[in-house]
């Protein structure tokens, strides 16, 4: 059981270049986020998704697109990238569930330069 | 305003001794859900503990056990008999709201460090 997987691991671009991170979850969760860890600042929630086809904005949802066509992925887009998106970033996913704990990936190091 | 305040940017305790990590929020909604997290030095972040607003009983799960001061708004993560294993980040985080997922909004974090 992989659990919560996200590629790729780490990844360097150039001011302006655009990547996807793909996050894929294989317990049937229904609910996915995306989170960016920064030093000192604790995580902080980009988007997040309560079912295939849906998407909503979390904290700092700014220079990130995202889309979850299928229930078991959930892709995280920078168009433009900018050095402020410098950060780990995590990509988790829960059940249904009050006290449903989020299952996170080991994280994407992105560093823009 | 923070709605989780962590004070503790570093915490040090010997091996086999009892640590409490502190950990208060800031919310008007009557109905949240509490959760503590480890973050090793390899960077995965694990799930220890949850406290759900109207639970009766302090949530304790093996050597974890969260002290919940519903009136005074604070969660302390109680970790006994730490082991060298324990040296890590740890964040307390809330959801607010009876939703049933989970837009967790964490603290700054605590880094434990155990030693022998």
């Amino acid at each position: 059981n992989a659990g919560v997987t996200q590629t790729p691991k780490f990844r360097v671009l150039k001011t302006g270049q655009s990547m996807t991170l793909l996050c894929a979850q294989d317990m049937n969760h229904e609910y996915m986020y995306w989170y960016r860890q920064d030093p000192g600042m604790g995580l902080r929630l980009i988007h997040y998704s309560v079912g295939e086809g849906t998407t909503a904005k979390g904290e700092v949802p700014d220079g990130y697109n995202v889309s979850r066509l299928k229930k078991q992925n959930f892709l995280l887009g920078l168009e433009s990238a900018a050095p402020s998106q410098t950060s780990v970033y995590f990509c988790a996913s829960s059940r249904r569930g009050g006290g449903s704990p989020l299952h996170f990936g080991n994280g994407t190091r992105l560093t823009v330069t | 305003a923070q709605k989780i305040t962590q004070t503790q940017p570093g915490m040090f305790v010997q091996e086999k001794e009892a640590v409490t990590l502190d950990c208060t929020y800031d919310t008007s909604d009557p109905s949240y859900g509490l959760f503590w997290y480890k973050q090793p030095s390899s960077g995965e972040m694990i799930f220890l503990i949850y406290q759900g607003s109207y639970d009766q009983q302090n949530a304790t799960e093996g050597r974890y056990s969260l002290n919940f001061q519903k009136a005074r708004k604070s969660a302390n993560l109680v970790i006994s008999a730490s082991q060298l294993g324990d040296s890590a980040m740890y964040f307390c985080a809330m959801r607010e709201g009876r939703t049933g997922f989970q837009k967790l909004v964490f603290g700054t974090g605590t880094r434990l460090l155990v030693s022998p």
